[in-house]
C-alpha cells in the first residue's frame, strides 16, 4: 500500500540556521507534492507545490527539492525563526483533488 | 487566498447524541470538499469525498451512516456524526480544492469534538 513517511517526528533547530525536513514515500507515483503548515488546533496553510516535472521550488525563505528517482522531497527553510516553530505536513496529489498526507514533523526553532 | 469557515469549532456532546459540523467556502464555490479526522500527533486521515448535487465518497473503513454528509449547495458542506461514541472525540476538518487545478486545498479551521 502506498506510504509517505517523514522522517523525522520532531526536529530543534538553532534560530538562524536552515531548517531541513524529508518525506519520502514509497508504492506511489505522484503527480505534484504539497508541504503544508500547520499549528496546534488549526488546519493546514498550504505552502508550495511542486509538480513531477520540477526539480526545485522556491518562496521567500522556503525551497523545495523533489527528486522522482529517489522518491523523497526536501523543505527547506531557511534564516529559520521562532514564529516558524509548527509541524509541516507533506501530501502527494495525483490530479483528482483527493490528496494524501505524511504524520508531519514538528518544527521547533529554539532563541 | 480563498476562505473555509467550519462551525463550530468546539462541540461537547453526550454519547448517543448526534453532532452536526458545517463546512463553508467563503469567497469561492466547491463542488468537492473533503473532510479529514485528524488523532493527536498523527495525520490528517481522509474520510470522505463531499460532491455537491450527488452522495459522498467515502474511504475505505468509514462507515457512511455513521458520518453522514450532504452537500447542498456550491459553497456548504455537513458532516454529521450519528450517534456518537467517546471513541469519535477527534479534530474534524474540512478542505476544498482552490480553482484552477484544483491541486491547492484550502482548510477549515477545524472542529474539536468531545464525546462524553
Amino acid at each position: 500500500s502506498q506510504k509517505i513517511e517523514q522522517n523525522s517526528e520532531a526536529l530543534n533547530i538553532q534560530e538562524g540556521k536552515t531548517a531541513t525536513l524529508t518525506c519520502n514515500y514509497t508504492n506511489y507515483s505522484p503527480a505534484y507534492l504539497q508541504w503544508y503548515r500547520q499549528d496546534p488546533g488549526r488546519g493546514p496553510v498550504f505552502l508550495l507545490l511542486i509538480r513531477e516535472n520540477e526539480k526545485e521550488k522556491r518562496k521567500e525563505r522556503l525551497k523545495v527539492t523533489f527528486d522522482t528517482t529517489l522518491k523523497q522531497s526536501l523543505f527547506h527553510i531557511t534564516a529559520s525563526q521562532p514564529a516558524d516553530s509548527a509541524t509541516y505536513l507533506c501530501a502527494l496529489g495525483r490530479g483528482d483533488d483527493k490528496i494524501i498526507f505524511g504524520k508531519g514533523t514538528r518544527l521547533h526553532i529554539l532563541p | 487566498g480563498a476562505v473555509v469557515s467550519q462551525h463550530p469549532s468546539r462541540v461537547i456532546c453526550k454519547s448517543g447524541t448526534s453532532v452536526k459540523i458545517e463546512c463553508r467556502s467563503l469567497d469561492f464555490q466547491a463542488t468537492t470538499m473533503f473532510w479529514y479526522r485528524q488523532f493527536p500527533k498523527k495525520s490528517l486521515m481522509l474520510m470522505a469525498t463531499s460532491n455537491e448535487g450527488s452522495k459522498a465518497t467515502y474511504e475505505q473503513g468509514v462507515e457512511k451512516d455513521k458520518f453522514l454528509i450532504n452537500h447542498a449547495s456550491l459553497t456548504l458542506s455537513t458532516l454529521t456524526v450519528t450517534s456518537a461514541h467517546p471513541e469519535d472525540s477527534s479534530f474534524y476538518i474540512c478542505s476544498a480544492p482552490g480553482q484552477g487545478r484544483g491541486e491547492t486545498q484550502y482548510f477549515g479551521p477545524g472542529t474539536r469534538l468531545l464525546v462524553l
